[in-house]
């Protein structure tokens, strides 16, 4: 069965600081990946995603992630957050050319930036 | 275009009472998926609907049933609440092929 590990529950930053959000993922097959936030009272809202090509993707406001097949990891990151990119992040993954695949999540990493 | 919508936003039941929530498609959509995100937890899949027929189930019990209509709206119910069901239940709409999910913002469900 697939499963999404998120390595950290809660990060604290300073304003301008880096950001690394660690994800990993367990299946074999092909997958497509993504990071979800959550801002505070706004709905799940697409970052970025993978689906083929170059593993170094870019999204939304800043955001990056890297898919490094070998080690089943597609790790999200930013080079300097803001006070308003606290929120929610989650890393999920599917099966990829499966009908009926779902989001399989990871439970989540808590991102408070202050200013 | 139109965002995924679900109605209603906060709901609060009894245990052994049931439920239903409901949610519309984004305009062109014509997958639907179910998730329940508890507190503190990432969103779990329940369900996907397409052509109206379950197209993928998670691991949830049958009390937890779903609809899709013809105009791809869905519905999601759950018969004999229990106090865990007490979540934020999410509808993801997308198109058939495509992987992308959009969320609707939830149904806030408390079983007391």
């Amino acid at each position: 069965a697939q499963s999404v590990s998120q390595h950290n529950h809660h990060v604290i930053l300073s304003e301008a600081a880096s950001l690394e959000l660690g994800c990993n993922y367990s299946y074999g097959g092909t997958v497509n990946l993504f990071w979800y936030v959550q801002y505070p009272g706004q709905h799940l809202q697409l970052l970025l995603k993978y689906f083929s090509g170059d593993p170094l993707v870019k999204g939304i406001k800043g955001f990056e992630a890297e898919f490094i097949k070998s080690k089943f990891s597609f790790n999200l990151r930013k080079p300097s957050v803001q006070w308003s990119d606290t929120a929610e992040y989650f890393c999920a993954v599917n099966a990829r050319n499966q009908a009926g695949t779902a989001l399989i999540f990871g439970k989540g990493t808590t991102l408070s930036v202050s200013s | 275009e139109t965002g995924v919508t679900q109605s209603p936003t906060h709901l609060i039941k009894t245990r052994g009472q049931q439920v239903t929530l409901r949610c519309s498609s984004q305009s062109g959509h014509n997958t639907v998926s179910w998730y329940q995100q508890a507190l503190g937890q990432g969103p779990q899949f329940i369900f996907q609907y397409y052509r109206e027929e379950e197209n993928g189930r998670g691991n949830f019990p049958p009390r937890f049933s779903g609809l899709q209509f013809p105009n791809y709206s869905s519905e999601l119910n759950v018969n004999a609440l229990e106090l865990d069901d007490s979540a934020l239940y999410l509808c993801a709409s997308s198109l058939a092929g495509n992987n992308e999910q959009f969320f609707g913002p939830g149904t806030r469900l408390t079983v007391l």
